[in-house]
């Protein structure tokens, strides 16, 4: 179980949107610390999608943005795209287990 | 950007001992926080062990606390992480990941490619 809670799968049709929430807690979300979200192709590393709470990289599309309310935080793609597919996972700090943590990951299908 | 290579893994039986390594290069390496974050194949990321640019701070989750060890050396551009008493649960794929701040616990913005970690007798 997770410290931070995904859900596992999510799908959408090309050109949709879709969010990905991440559900966290008092000690770490909810603390205020900040939210990253990574993207994992099949077979390949994570790469960083989202970094403190909605910036996103050099490189990485405006088709992505993330945002932060609370104890959650969530992912949100516009104009799903067949190479979206892949896993995503959110990423924070959790000051009752003194380290970092992730979420469990959802894996997104493009129809 | 910064490239990191892992090396180290293999097989090793219950209660052995594996010493994982990762070069990095591109970047200041001691500007920055590194990571060890492992993955069971075809499951999710779990973060292993940080530690602060200077060596100063060390974290681990509490089922590697006592028997995985985070080091690194500034001079070499190098981070690694010394597992004692391995356990079948510690199988995985470990990657190393460069943290984007000086301390652990933001963003991680670089990874490597990961070195597998097969522990079995």
């Amino acid at each position: 179980q997770s410290v931070l809670t995904q859900p596992p799968s999510v799908s959408g049709a090309p050109g949709q949107r879709v969010t990905i929430s991440c559900t966290g807690s008092s000690s770490n979300i909810g603390a205020g610390y900040n939210v990253h979200w990574y993207q994992q192709l099949p077979g390949t590393a994570p790469k960083l999608l989202i970094y403190i709470n909605n910036n996103r990289p050099s490189g990485v599309p405006d088709r992505f943005s993330g945002s932060k309310s609370g104890t959650s935080a969530s992912l949100a793609i516009t104009g799903l795209q067949a190479e979206d597919e892949a896993d995503y996972y959110c990423q924070s700090y959790d000051s009752s287990l003194i380290g970092s943590v992730f979420g469990g990951g959802t894996k997104l299908t493009v129809l | 950007e910064g490239q990191l290579v892992e090396s180290g893994g293999g097989l090793a039986q219950p209660g052995r001992s594996l010493r994982l390594s990762c070069a990095a290069s591109g970047f200041t390496f001691d500007d920055y926080a590194m990571h060890w974050v492992r993955q069971v194949p075809g499951k999710g990321l779990e973060w292993v062990s940080g530690i602060s640019w200077n060596s100063g701070s060390t974290v681990y989750v509490d089922s590697v606390k006592g028997r995985f060890t985070i080091s690194r050396d500034n001079v070499q551009n190098s981070l690694h992480l010394q597992m004692n008493s391995l356990t079948p649960e510690d199988t995985a794929l470990y990657y190393c990941a460069k943290d984007s701040s000086i301390l652990p616990g933001e963003a991680l913005d670089v990874w490597g490619q990961g070195t597998m970690v097969t522990v079995s007798s």
